[in-house]
């Protein structure tokens, strides 16, 4: 079975300082993806990343980086030099390509908080 | 990005009234999912869909139910609110990529209150 673990219930930093939000997964499969969501206040969860389980090249874009690690199931996501917007509930999730018609798995998220 | 909209935004409402929590998008995603999502921002999958009258329930045992009647649109039904069912509801849909690589969409939630 899938299942997706934030160990991270909150986190609070100050602006500018560089946070990493850890997601450690689960799945039988070798085909699977992984995703990042962002939850900001507003309420809207929005999309930013999604890896599959053949690509553990780590990315970057602008001050947000993630580290994909097969051999430890973990595809954490670091956020550079904090700001303010940075504030939201972040949700790693997990689809699995092969068994079946499997909606994706969330983790149960991590509330980041972003001191000015 | 795909357009999904969900109504109403927020809604108190009384024990014992039957409500439907409206959601429709435009992209023509055959996919569309119902989450609910508890005050500790923990997300239940309750319902999804594949595609029109194609529905199945979700992980979260649920007094709702949907249907699926027009690709555009998922409507969620509740026939007897009751407190427990105070929530944030969460509609999202995702268009055909293959199994597993589905980006999903999500709409601005409804926002549930039962008295």
């Amino acid at each position: 079975a899938q299942k997706v673990t934030q160990a991270q219930t909150e986190i609070s930093v100050v602006e500018k300082e560089d946070v990493t939000l850890d997601c450690v997964y689960e799945t039988r499969d070798t085909t699977y993806y992984l995703f990042w969501y962002k939850q900001p206040p507003s309420g809207e969860l929005v999309f930013l990343i999604r890896r599959n389980s053949f690509d553990e090249q780590n990315e970057i874009s602008g001050r947000y980086s993630w580290n994909f690690q097969k051999s430890t199931s973990s595809f954490n996501f670091t956020i550079t030099a904090s700001q303010v917007v940075d504030s939201a509930v972040y949700f790693c999730a997990l689809s699995e390509a092969l068994s079946g018609n499997t909606p994706l798995v969330f983790g149960k998220g991590t509330r980041l908080s972003v001191i000015a | 990005e795909a357009d999904i909209y969900q109504t109403p935004r927020y809604l108190v409402i009384g024990t014992g009234k039957k409500i439907t929590l409206e959601c429709s998008q435009t992209m023509g995603h055959d996919k569309m999912y119902w989450y609910q999502q508890d005050p500790g921002m923990e997300l239940h999958l309750i319902h999804y869909s594949y595609g029109v009258n194609s529905t199945e329930k979700g992980d979260l045992s649920s007094e709702s139910t949907v249907s699926r009647i027009r690709t555009e649109h998922f409507p969620l039904t509740l026939e007897s609110a009751r407190p427990s069912h105070t929530s944030q509801y969460l509609c999202a849909s995702s268009p055909p990529l293959p199994w597993g690589n589905e980006k999903l969409f999500f709409g601005s939630g409804t926002q549930l209150s039962v008295l």
